[in-house]
């Protein structure tokens, strides 16, 4: 079944502690993108990326790490120096620079502190 | 840098109205543009994509127009059902730097 798997689908958090959530891809492509989305609103991306061992900061990396280790999976790590992160995350993955280029969704991580 | 907003934010019709949902954006250089559906609590469901050449995409009750040159698109739903209850999020696929960028979304509600 082709698709993109997020996991867990609910991650609850300590005060200073670091978490990760996981995002796998078989859809072979090249683009995955890490969003947070607070309730009532929209989408902003955090950090996305392009090629294996490479990615860029969104408009909110603070407090974020990434990796891309293997082209299926882009793992997103909320540090302790996130001061809010109680929120809904979703990971996307997309082909590059063609028109036809279709973004796929997870069904999302809710994190919450407490 | 890239903006993109979506008007009105909420919405609420009666059963069987035709639903005009506005997407738009501040940068034209883009593949594409995408309108997606969003349930409360789930990840978002493609609805249609139209390429930055295209002017229209439709699928069943709904259609999407797209005009580059003033930065818009607007989806269209026709003969709404309860079903069709939901969020709507536009984005556009940049050229520039390959990132997508969303709207806000406007939450719909069909009244049986």
């Amino acid at each position: 079944d082709g698709g993109i798997t997020q996991s867990p689908k609910y991650l609850f958090r300590k005060e200073g502690q670091n978490v990760t959530l996981s995002c796998e891809q078989n859809l072979n492509h090249d683009a995955m993108y890490w969003y947070r989305q607070d309730p009532g609103q929209g989408l902003r991306l955090i950090y996305y990326s392009q090629i294996v061992n490479d990615f860029q900061k969104g408009d909110i990396a603070e407090g974020y790490s990434v990796s891309r280790e293997k082209k299926e999976s882009f793992p997103l790590t909320v540090t302790s120096a996130q001061k809010n992160p109680t929120a809904f995350y979703l990971c996307a993955s997309s082909s590059i620079r063609t028109v036809n280029t279709e973004a796929f969704f997870g069904q999302g991580t809710r994190l919450t502190v407490v | 840098k890239q903006e993109v907003t979506q008007i009105p934010a909420a919405l609420s019709v009666p059963e069987g109205e035709n639903l005009v949902l506005n997407c738009s954006f501040t940068d034209s250089a883009i593949y594409n543009l995408q309108w997606f559906r969003q349930d409360p609590g789930k990840g978002l469901t493609s609805l249609l994509l139209i390429q930055s050449s295209q002017r229209e995409q439709t699928s069943g009750r709904l259609n999407a127009s797209l005009d580059k040159s003033s930065g818009r698109s607007t989806l269209y739903i026709a003969a709404s059902q309860p079903g069709d209850s939901a969020t709507y999020l536009c984005a556009v696929h940049q050229a520039a730097g390959n990132k997508l960028t969303f709207g806000g979304g406007t939450r719909v509600l069909v009244k049986p």
